[in-house]
């Protein structure tokens, strides 16, 4: 078993639509939960990071962690078509430890 | 916001040479950086923990003798495949915790090496 679960799609939505990303974990000792954003051929983008469960709202994008179901989202509110990209949830115990990346879900938002 | 820079990035080199990727922190200090390999449609895979002035922490069935890795300053990191093969084609992708924000991981942008 893979220690971060992902669906890697592809998901296709209309613009405006709202996404929901999910992935599930099974390390309990992740306390630091981070979204990153990947366009093709580039490195990852940090979005989002939360410390433990818990919501976190930045502009149109909403993290979501859940520690007693090992369960996170992300949502993307009005979506956009230069939202189209790949997107990696991830996990850590904390601090410097390494971070453990889902294998990504690919998000095409259709003008 | 902080910046992480990789060069070349890309590189195309024949079977048997050696290439050097350098990751360097651009406006901040990094005494941690990692570096990763990504094949296609698959996840970022972590190759090793590079820790500056010491040696570097390799991932269970990465070999360290084929990447050299070297964090000579708080700002500079480099990865050197050495005798690269067709099968180390892959992107690699460095980053570095900002030592004030340690929750933080910044990625460079990637290099993207294929092997002839």
């Amino acid at each position: 078993q893979k220690e971060v679960e992902q669906d890697p799609g592809p998901l296709s939505v209309p613009e405006g639509a709202i996404v929901s990303l999910n992935c599930t974990y099974s390390n309990s000792a992740f306390q630091y939960f981070m979204w990153y954003r990947q366009y093709s051929r580039k490195g990852p983008e940090l979005l989002m990071y939360t410390y433990s469960s818990g919501n976190k709202e930045d502009g149109r994008f909403t993290a979501q962690v859940d520690k007693s179901s090992k369960y996170i989202s992300l949502f993307i509110r009005d979506s956009q078509p230069s939202d189209s990209a790949t997107y990696l949830c991830a996990g850590n115990s904390g601090g410097y430890q390494k971070v453990t990346f889902g294998i990504g879900t690919k998000l095409q938002v259709i003008p | 916001g902080a910046v992480v820079s990789q060069h070349p990035s890309w590189v195309i080199c024949k079977s048997g040479t050696s290439v050097k990727i350098e990751c360097r922190s651009l406006d901040f200090q990094a005494t941690t950086m990692f570096w990763y390999r990504q094949f296609p449609k698959q996840s970022l895979m972590l190759m090793a923990t590079s820790n500056e002035g010491s040696k570097a922490t390799y991932e269970q069935g990465v070999e360290k003798d084929k990447f050299l890795i070297n964090h000579a300053s708080l700002t500079l990191s480099t990865l050197t495949v050495t005798s690269a093969h067709p099968e180390d084609s892959s992107f690699y992708i460095c980053s570095a915790f900002r030592t004030s924000e340690a929750d933080t991981q910044y990625f460079g942008p990637g290099t993207r090496l294929t092997v002839l």
